[in-house]
């Protein structure tokens, strides 16, 4: 079955603490991104990559890391979480750039105290 | 970035049409696509129309593009209450930067 897992689905941190939100996909699709979606502002694009060691920003990149050292996965990376990356995340996957077969994960909330 | 507006919340009874509207800021989108989002959920691309269409059609969706006035709109014939969820539009431009999303629409569809 064509899927994006996230893990974990729920996280609720302190400030500081570093953390990973995982992101895996079984389609062995190029294209991948991590979207923040907020209650007023839509998704928002945070990172993407166009293929393994291939990384770019998005819309609102500040405070996140990404990297793609595998096809399959693109874990994004707190270094430093504060409360105003308290947010739902999306991880999506996609064969192509023009976003017609695009997969979306199930999601992660995340609440930093 | 894009900007894509749509408004927040509308509401519809069982067995009506439910009309979901977006506008959108640039010019070059080549691509405009409705996502549908269940609580609890990620989303779910529910159709897309390439920029040199007017319409698209698909079961009980319709699309429409006014490319002149950058809107677009869903139509959703014989609204049923499975389809309480919220519904963003997206439109991709000609750069290698991904999807831009608007606010959401949550449909409420009263029984």
């Amino acid at each position: 079955e064509a899927q994006v897992t996230q893990n974990p689905r729920y996280l609720i941190t302190v400030t500081g603490k570093k953390l990973t939100v995982t992101c895996s996909q079984n389609m062995n699709h190029e294209y991948m991104s991590w979207y923040r979606q907020d209650p007023g502002l839509g998704l928002r694009q945070i990172y993407y990559s166009m293929n393994v060691e291939v990384t770019d920003k998005g819309d609102v990149p500040e405070g996140y890391k990404v990297s793609r050292k595998e096809k399959r996965n693109f874990p994004l990376i707190l270094e430093s979480p504060s409360p105003n990356q308290t947010s739902l995340y999306f991880c999506a996957s996609s064969l192509t750039l023009d976003g017609i077969e695009q997969y979306f994960g199930p999601g992660t909330r995340l609440t930093v105290t | 970035g894009e900007d894509v507006e749509q408004s927040l919340f509308l509401s519809v009874r069982e067995g009506d049409s439910s009309v979901i509207n977006c506008t959108y800021t640039d010019s070059s989108s080549t691509y405009l696509y409705w996502y549908k989002q269940e609580p609890g959920a990620g989303l779910q691309l529910l159709t897309y129309i390439f920029s040199n269409m007017d319409m698209k059609q698909d079961q009980r969706l319709t699309v429409l593009l006014n490319k002149k006035d950058k809107h677009l709109s869903l139509r959703i014939a014989d609204t049923q209450t499975g389809d309480s969820a919220i519904y963003f539009c997206a439109e991709k431009g000609t750069g290698a930067n991904n999807l831009f999303f608007g606010t959401g629409t949550r449909l409420t569809v009263i029984p």
